[in-house]
């Protein structure tokens, strides 16, 4: 079955250092990988997806992310974060056994300090 | 702007009354999901539609149905909701076929409150 790991339930940045939240996938066959953001409640926010193609993906509000199929990650970056940023960021793969269905990771709260 | 909403926001309701929640869409997608999302967890599936078929999970309960009339519109229904029913509930729809990027839209959800 496809799976996606985020190892922190916590990622604390001061505002304008740049930012990492972690993702690492488990799939038979090629990788269908999502970023989503929420805020206080809040529906899910689409970010970027990787589907195929280049490595460095771009998406919304200055975010992107980097597959690397070496190391079964897909973690998402941004170069300076913002206090705006604050919210909770989910990976998703696409289950490739179901109807697209997206397995979503446990979640990883951002918080960004002023 | 294409969308997807959601109404009521916020719903509260009695122990046991059945209790019925919307979505609409404006994107003219051809598959509608339901998710549960408890206290910052992952959302979890409910069931989808794929246009009129239905397509329930198999850990979902049979308190929780769903209905879709037409494209636009899709319903989540709690027969007799319990307390363990509080959460968020969010609808999302994506576009199945040739050239779909597989990312599902969501709406901004409904919080239901059992008291």
């Amino acid at each position: 079955a496809q799976s996606v790991a985020q190892p922190e339930d916590q990622v604390n940045v001061a505002e304008g250092n740049p930012l990492t939240v972690k993702c690492t996938y488990s799939v038979s066959g090629n990788p269908y990988l999502f970023w989503y953001v929420q805020y206080p409640n809040r529906g899910l926010q689409f970010l970027l997806k990787y589907i195929t193609g280049d490595n460095l993906v771009k998406g919304s509000y200055g975010f992107e992310a980097e597959f690397n199929k070496s190391q079964t990650s897909f973690h998402l970056k941004k170069p300076s974060a913002l206090v705006s940023d604050s919210a909770l960021y989910f990976c998703a793969v696409r289950d490739t056994a179901g109807f697209q269905k997206l397995v979503f990771g446990t979640g990883t709260r951002l918080l960004v300090s002023p | 702007d294409a969308m997807v909403i959601q109404n009521p926001r916020y719903q509260v309701t009695q122990f046991g009354k059945p209790v019925t929640l919307s979505c609409s869409q404006t994107l003219n997608h051809n598959v509608m999901y339901w998710y549960q999302q408890k206290s910052s967890q992952a959302p979890k599936l409910l069931f989808h539609y794929y246009d009129k078929d239905f397509n329930n999970e198999a850990d979902t309960p049979d308190n929780f149905q769903s209905r879709r009339p037409n494209t636009s519109f899709c319903f989540l229904d709690i027969r007799s909701p319990g307390l363990g029913d509080a959460a968020m509930y969010l609808c999302a729809t994506s576009s199945k076929g040739q050239g779909s990027g597989y990312e599902q839209y969501f709406g901004p959800g409904t919080r239901l409150t059992v008291t």
